[in-house]
């Protein structure tokens, strides 16, 4: 059964205290490893997607990295604007999205 | 700004009414999604429009309806409310079907719940 697992479910930083977020998967036909941010009351906000083992992908403070079996989403030096949570998704064989439930990350200043 | 606009952002039913939620988008986008959020879940899909005049269920259509009204908008109608539909519902949009570099543009969401 395709699935998408994340971890931590929650974390808190100190401002400036990087860290990474995981992502683990099982999929038939990878089409593709997705984050997201979601601001609470708002619609996820697309920041990667990833392809194949070995690529990376930075923005700002965030640089996503995938193998075969996960992702990592690293955060270095990070603001109290990066709280947010992060949501991982795989593309599957028929192109549909299967989503991790997220990272609540906690940035405090 | 262009985007994806739901409508209502929050709404409260009562168990056996019924009632639309509108999206639309104006990024002529050619496919559109239905998903809903709940706590500790990932986002499941419930309906999505590949194009123009088509629709296909996803992996929790029961309960619901969808309708391609044109290009620009997607609505998902409960025809009968549940407490089990109380849930966040997002609509989404793509310029295709399926996986691609520029992701999905996601709206605000509607709040739903049913009494």
């Amino acid at each position: 059964e395709d699935q998408v697992t994340q971890s931590p479910e929650a974390l808190r930083l100190q401002e400036g205290e990087s860290s990474s977020l995981n992502c683990s998967y099982t999929v038939s036909g990878l089409r593709g490893l997705f984050w997201y941010r979601q601001d609470p009351g708002k619609g996820p906000e697309f920041l990667f997607t990833l392809y194949s083992a070995g690529e990376e992908k930075e923005k700002e403070r965030l640089k996503a990295t995938l193998t075969k079996k996960e992702s990592f989403l690293h955060i270095t030096a990070p603001k109290p604007e990066d709280s947010a949570t992060y949501l991982c998704a795989v593309g599957d064989s028929n192109y549909q999205l299967i989503w991790g439930a997220g990272t609540k990350l906690i940035i405090k200043p | 700004n262009a985007g994806v606009t739901q409508t209502p952002k929050f709404q409260v039913l009562k168990t056996g009414q019924s009632m639309t939620l509108q999206c639309a988008q104006d990024m002529n986008h050619n496919s559109m999604y239905w998903y809903r959020q709940d706590p500790g879940m990932g986002l499941r899909l419930i309906y999505y429009s590949a194009s123009e005049g088509t629709t296909d269920k996803g992996e929790v259509p029961n309960g619901y309806n969808v309708s391609r009204l044109n290009k620009r908008e997607f609505s998902l109608r409960l025809e009968s409310a549940a407490p089990s539909q109380t849930s966040v519902y997002f609509c989404a949009s793509s310029p295709v079907t399926g996986t691609a570099n520029y992701g999905y543009t996601f709206g605000s969401g509607t709040r739903l719940t049913v009494v």
